[in-house]
């Protein structure tokens, strides 16, 4: 069974356009979060979530936005694509107390 | 603010020889520190992680790391190397109680000759 699992694994579209990235986990982890891996496979936090609070860093574009519905999903809305947004990017989980980070396979976003 | 230095963007060893891949952080706080092991178009996958207790920590597929505080070091080696370990390495370290992520180094590609 996959632990974390993202849709779609690629993603190709033009700029401006708005685009959704779902990740769901189910190991029952109570923090979600989304990473960057640009082409020279730097990996840069963007969000983290529990169901306590959203956690931004500050170098993310207002433009992305992450969506909880549950406790076991956060998806990444992105408006307004730009070129610079092609990446890889990576939803993981953790637990509360527990140290280590689950990672999706990554969704591979090119923006052309 | 935390940091981590990972030594050698690319890293090329003999198949059966001594992997060595090295990481420097630096952390206001105790940092709990990671390596894990991204292959080719796939996710990152943990190898291994220190955060209390013994220094010398002991992760999947032989690989081993010790954390020496002295030397703000987490290097993460292997006693003879497999075709199989060529990937890139990350070394991560999360000072922050979990919630603020992980930071990253920028990463080590292990090439392994035959």
């Amino acid at each position: 069974d996959t632990a974390v699992s993202q849709t779609p694994k690629y993603l190709v579209t033009q700029m401006g356009n708005d685009k959704s990235i779902k990740c769901e986990q189910n190991l029952g982890h109570d923090t979600m979060y989304w990473y960057k891996q640009d082409s020279k496979k730097f990996l840069k936090i963007m969000f983290s979530y529990n169901n306590k609070e959203l956690i931004i860093n500050e170098t993310v574009p207002n433009r992305f936005s992450p969506k909880s519905p549950d406790k076991a999903h956060l998806n990444l809305h992105i408006n307004s694509l730009e070129l610079g947004d092609s990446a890889v990017y990576f939803c993981a989980s953790s637990q509360e107390g527990a140290w280590g980070q689950f990672f999706g396979p990554g969704t591979r976003l090119t923006v052309l | 603010a935390q940091s981590v230095t990972q030594l050698g963007s690319h890293v090329s060893v003999s198949e059966g020889a001594l992997v060595l891949l090295r990481c420097n952080y630096s952390s206001s706080v105790p940092p709990y520190l990671f390596w894990y092991v991204q292959y080719p178009n796939q996710g990152l996958q943990l190898l291994l992680k220190y955060t209390t207790g013994a220094t010398l920590v002991k992760g999947i597929n032989g690989f081993e790391a010790e954390f020496k505080k002295s030397e703000t070091s987490f290097h993460l080696t292997k006693p003879s190397a497999h075709m199989s370990d060529a990937a890139e390495y990350f070394c991560a370290v999360d000072s922050g109680g979990g919630a603020d992520g992980l930071t990253f180094g920028k990463g080590t590609h292990l090439i392994i000759q035959p």
